[in-house]
Order: structure tokens, then C-alpha cells, then sequence
């Protein structure tokens, strides 16, 4: 599986964007870029996910590199509530729409206020 | 919005007994994933079922066994407890079908077990 690499920890304050960086290097062409989190006592959450082309929702924005080896999830004006940590993930497309999530390292948001 | 169930929330288990965890899947979603996540540690994957058939398979210990039933309910099953099985279990559901992009997993609470 392709890997990602995050950066361990990232301090923001609260009300100001957050740009979570992610690396996939050897990303492959049928490979989705998927962000999830996890806040403290909770189960990961679905954040945003895209292919090519950048993504907004109402939860983020994701901005993925021309060559698609590095992608950053966009926080606009971060929360307190947005402390978790942040797990970037490749999926295989062209893969069985049931498998597995692989969760790397992420990243541990911390929000000052 | 209706949400994943899982239960029971708590576990508490000797080595070596069995436990059963139970997972409630999103009301029309198909498919059903088991993750483990350890203190400290991210979650792992250790399986999965569409329409109540294994589709994927992680690091699923063999003392392990999953299953999807007709309602699309799944249940992990646990024998011969060890101590490192303490952990978050999480289950998670998606309306997967056989499409690999629209899969967006929307997980549960989680239950956690503690193995003494």
C-alpha cells in the first residue's frame, strides 16, 4: 500500500486556518486521497476526499498537488471542537469498495484559544 | 441522523474467557468494517463484510471471528482473551456496494474492552 507521512503535532489558535500537510510520494494513479479524524473518546470521522481536482465541504477543504504527491487539508477558521488527531489516507480506487482503512501516524491538532 | 451502535460500550474479561461485540450498521448500509485500537496506539483494521460475505481481511488474530447477519448487524467474537486484547473496538459502516469511491466510512463509539 502506498504510504502517507504527517507530521506528528501542529498548534494553531483558534479562529485562524490550519493547513495539515500529508506526503504521497508513491501515490499511484487510482489512488484517493481521503482525510479522517479522531476526537479524544470518539471514533475517526470522514472529513473530505478527492482524486485530482481540489475539494471543498462544509468541514474543510482539500488542496491536492499537480503531481499529486502531497495533498493539505484545509481548516478555515479553526474550533476548539477541531482538536483531534488527523489521519491523511490513500484508497485504491480501483479497489473493492469494502476494504479497510489504513491509518498511519496522523496528526495531533492542538488549538489554543 | 441515525448513527453506528455498538455494543456493549464496556467489556470488562479474564484471560481466556470469550467476548462478543455487537455492531448495528447505519439503517441501508451493506457493508461493515472491525477496527482495534490499543492505548496510545491508531486504529487498526481487522475486517470486513459486504453483504454478509468477508470482503477484507486485516490483522485479524485467528482467535478471532466476525460475521454479518441477514439484518446486516455484525458480530466480533473473541476467545481465549489476552491481556493485549485490551483495546477500543470500533465498528464502522459504509454503503460500499462494489464502488471503491464512494465508501465513506462512518464509525461507532466504539467499545471498550478490558481484559484482567
Amino acid at each position: 500500500d502506498a504510504k502517507t507521512t504527517q507530521p506528528n503535532s501542529m498548534e494553531s489558535n483558534e479562529e485562524e486556518p490550519v493547513h495539515l500537510p500529508c506526503n504521497h510520494s508513491t501515490i499511484s494513479g487510482t489512488d484517493y486521497i481521503h482525510w479522517y479524524r479522531q476526537l479524544p473518546s470518539q471514533g475517526p470521522e470522514y472529513v473530505i476526499h478527492g482524486l485530482t481536482s481540489n475539494v471543498n465541504n462544509r468541514m474543510a477543504s482539500l488542496a491536492i498537488a499537480e503531481d499529486r504527491k502531497s495533498s493539505t487539508l484545509i481548516l478555515h477558521r479553526a474550533t476548539l471542537r477541531d482538536a483531534a488527531v488527523y489521519y491523511c489516507i490513500l484508497r485504491d480506487g480501483a479497489g473493492g469498495g469494502a476494504d479497510g482503512l489504513t491509518f498511519g501516524k496522523g496528526t495531533h491538532l492542538i488549538i489554543q484559544p | 441522523a441515525a448513527g453506528v451502535i455498538q455494543s456493549p460500550r464496556h467489556l470488562i474479561k479474564e484471560k481466556r474467557e470469550t467476548a462478543t461485540l455487537k455492531c448495528y450498521p447505519i439503517p441501508r448500509h451493506d457493508t461493515v468494517y472491525w477496527y482495534q485500537q490499543g492505548p496510545g496506539q491508531d486504529p487498526q483494521f481487522l475486517i470486513s463484510f459486504y453483504e454478509k460475505m468477508q470482503s477484507d481481511k486485516g490483522s485479524i488474530p485467528d482467535r478471532f471471528s466476525a460475521q454479518q447477519f441477514s439484518d446486516y448487524h455484525s458480530e466480533l467474537n473473541m476467545s481465549s482473551l489476552e491481556l493485549g486484547d485490551s483495546a477500543l473496538y470500533f465498528c464502522a459502516s459504509s454503503a460500499a456496494g462494489t464502488s471503491g469511491v464512494a465508501d465513506t466510512q462512518y464509525f461507532g463509539p466504539g467499545t471498550r474492552l478490558t481484559v484482567l
